[in-house]
Formats: structure tokens, C-alpha cells, sequence
């Protein structure tokens, strides 16, 4: 069982419909959770970071929940910018200073 | 604001063939890694780097070596290139923390090596 798994999708979606992906990690002890941005041919950014009481930034929300062992993100009236592979990222117990990266959802908005 | 820069961007090897990709941050941070990125795998961990001086071994170490000599640099070289290392190769850095990494890294552009 991969450490991160996330449905690699593809998800087509038109404009303003709304949007959610799952992750789960596979470590209990897992300590932070992140959701980072890719575009095609790019390099990963940082999203957003996850909290254990759900943060939202904008038209995006994330979400922990610890008891099932899994990580959502949602996106609200979804734009074409909002088109790009979302990358799922959680700190490993006992890897203080790495990530572990799941292998990605892509995301792709319709006009 | 030049953040992680990697060179080069593209090579083309042959196997048996050496090289070394070059990653530079100006943001003065303690923290470097290397990834490769490959289809369905996701990034995987291929060595990093705590400071000046210290390298460490990730996921996926076997075939690369690195080096540090400079707090602003961080170095992976392949001795002997295999169609296997054909891959995106993304360097990064990221600010300390007293307890866990923060999370953020900061990518360079990625270097795509083929290796024939």
C-alpha cells in the first residue's frame, strides 16, 4: 500500500461546478498535511496547508480527518485557471524534515 | 527574485555516460532536496540536505550522489547513467523548523534527462 494515495483521476468538470478530492495516508501519526498545485510541465506549489479544524481560502477548503485517515479538498465554482494536478503531501512521523508526496489528481475545467 | 534555479533544464545522455545537475537557491534556506518525478509515481525523495556540509539518503537513492560544499547549492550527479534515470528531476528548499518541516518547499523549473 503506497505511504499517500489519491485518485489520479482525470476530473472533468465544468466552469462553477464544484469539485472535491480525497486522499489517504496509510501512517497514524502522520503530523502535516499540505495540498500543492502543478501545472502541466511545471513545478509543484504550495496550495495550502491543512488544519485539523478544516481551513479555507477562498473557493478552497480543506479538510482532516484523522479518525478515517484521509485529506479532502474543495474547490467552488471552479474556474479554467483552476485545470492542473493537485498533489496531496503529508509529513511523515519520524521524517521531520520530509514530505511524502501522493502521485496526483488532475483536475481539468470545461468551458 | 531568482528563488531555486536548476541547470541544466534538458539533457540527453547515453548510458554509462556522467553528469551533474546544478540547484541554487538565494533565499538562504537550510534545507535542499532532490525529487524525481516520474508517471503514476508521484515525487520520491532522492537525497536532501539539512545544511552546508550534510546530505542525506531518501527514498530512492541508488545511482546518485550529492553534495553540499555550499549552503546556496546542492549538487546531484549521476556516475553512470541508466534508461532508468530518465525522468523530471525537481530540485527544492525550504526555511527550518524547531519541530517539522513547514511544508513549504520552493521548486526550481525541473530538469528533464533522457537517457538513451
Amino acid at each position: 500500500r503506497k505511504e499517500v494515495e489519491q485518485d489520479p483521476g482525470p476530473f472533468n468538470v465544468p466552469e462553477g461546478a464544484t469539485v472535491a478530492f480525497n486522499c489517504t495516508y496509510s501512517n497514524s501519526a502522520s503530523q502535516s498535511f499540505f495540498w500543492y498545485r502543478q501545472d502541466c510541465r511545471k513545478e509543484p506549489k504550495l496550495l495550502m496547508s491543512v488544519y485539523s479544524s478544516g481551513n479555507e481560502d477562498g473557493r478552497f477548503t480543506a479538510q482532516l480527518n484523522r479518525a478515517s485517515q484521509y485529506i479532502s479538498l474543495l474547490i467552488r465554482d471552479s474556474k479554467l485557471s483552476d485545470s492542473a494536478t493537485y498533489l496531496c503531501v503529508v509529513n511523515m512521523a519520524g521524517s521531520a524534515r520530509q514530505l511524502t508526496f501522493g502521485s496526483g489528481t488532475q483536475l481539468t475545467v470545461l468551458p | 527574485n531568482a528563488g531555486v534555479t536548476q541547470t541544466p533544464k534538458f539533457r540527453v545522455l547515453k548510458t554509462g555516460q556522467s553528469m551533474t545537475l546544478l540547484c541554487a537557491q538565494d533565499m538562504n534556506h537550510e534545507y535542499m532536496y532532490w525529487y524525481r518525478q516520474d508517471p503514476g509515481m508521484g515525487l520520491r525523495l532522492i537525497h536532501y540536505s539539512v545544511g552546508e556540509g550534510t546530505t542525506a539518503k531518501g527514498e530512492v537513492p541508488d545511482g546518485y550522489n550529492v553534495s553540499r560544499l555550499k549552503k546556496q547549492n546542492f549538487l546531484l550527479g549521476l556516475e553512470s547513467a541508466a534508461p532508468s534515470q530518465t525522468s523530471v528531476y525537481f530540485c527544492a528548499s525550504s526555511y527550518p523548523s524547531g519541530r517539522a518541516a513547514t511544508g513549504e518547499l520552493f521548486f526550481g523549473e525541473g530538469s528533464r534527462l533522457t537517457v538513451l
